[in-house]
């Protein structure tokens, strides 16, 4: 069965501290991997989409890279405002959906 | 903006009471899809679109039915709804529903059963 697992579950950081968080998947023919940003009572809001092993985008103090058999959201110096649940999600080739992980709750503390 | 919106963001029923969830896309989407949320769960897909063919969860309740009538609008009924059905409901849409299309969000409607 296709799965996304996320650790940890909850993460605090003081301001500046970096640190990366953890999407394992077991998704039968991976064709995307999807990290999202939710802030409470919101939906999700899309970051980035991988597609092959070895792939990293950016984006301001956010990297998502992937291997074979996961990703990882590095973020670097973060600030407050970075406090959200990252959501990962992966896409395989068996029909339209994609699976979800629970997410991490970020906390950063100023 | 090209967007996904959802309305009401808010909505209170009481129990067993029919309620009707609105979403409207200006992407141009083929695809859109219903989620139910609950507190630091993951979104729990209930069923989705792609064009006019349904497609079905196989553990989504029959209480839960949905309707497309064009691209742009989504409907999500809830016939009988009960306490366990409060949470939070996400449309989203995307171009072609494979696993390498990126779904694109609304900002949910959160649901309140009394």
């Amino acid at each position: 069965e296709d799965q996304v697992t996320q650790s940890p579950e909850a993460l605090r950081l003081q301001e500046g501290e970096s640190s990366s968080l953890n999407c394992s998947y077991t998704v039968s023919g991976l064709r995307g991997l999807f990290w999202y940003r939710q802030d409470p009572g919101k939906g999700p809001e899309f970051l980035f989409t991988l597609y092959s092993a070895g792939e990293e985008k950016e984006k301001e103090r956010l990297k998502a890279t992937l291997t074979k058999k996961e990703s990882f959201l590095h973020i670097t110096a973060p600030k407050p405002e970075d406090s959200a649940t990252y959501l990962c999600a992966g896409g395989g080739n068996r029909d339209d959906k994609i699976i979800f992980g629970k997410g991490t709750r970020l906390h950063i503390l100023p | 903006d090209a967007m996904v919106i959802q309305n009401p963001r808010y909505q209170v029923t009481q129990f067993g009471k029919p309620v009707t969830l609105s979403c409207s896309q200006t992407l141009n989407h083929n695809v859109m899809y219903w989620y139910q949320q609950k507190s630091s769960q993951a979104p729990k897909l209930l069923f989705h679109y792609y064009d006019k063919d349904f497609n079905n969860e196989a553990d989504t309740p029959d209480n839960f039915q949905s309707r497309r009538p064009n691209t742009s609008f989504c409907f999500l009924d809830i016939r009988s709804p009960g306490l366990g059905d409060a949470a939070m409901y996400l449309c989203a849409t995307s171009t072609g529903g494979a696993g390498t299309d990126t779904q694109y969000f609304g900002p949910g409607t959160r649901l309140t059963v009394l």
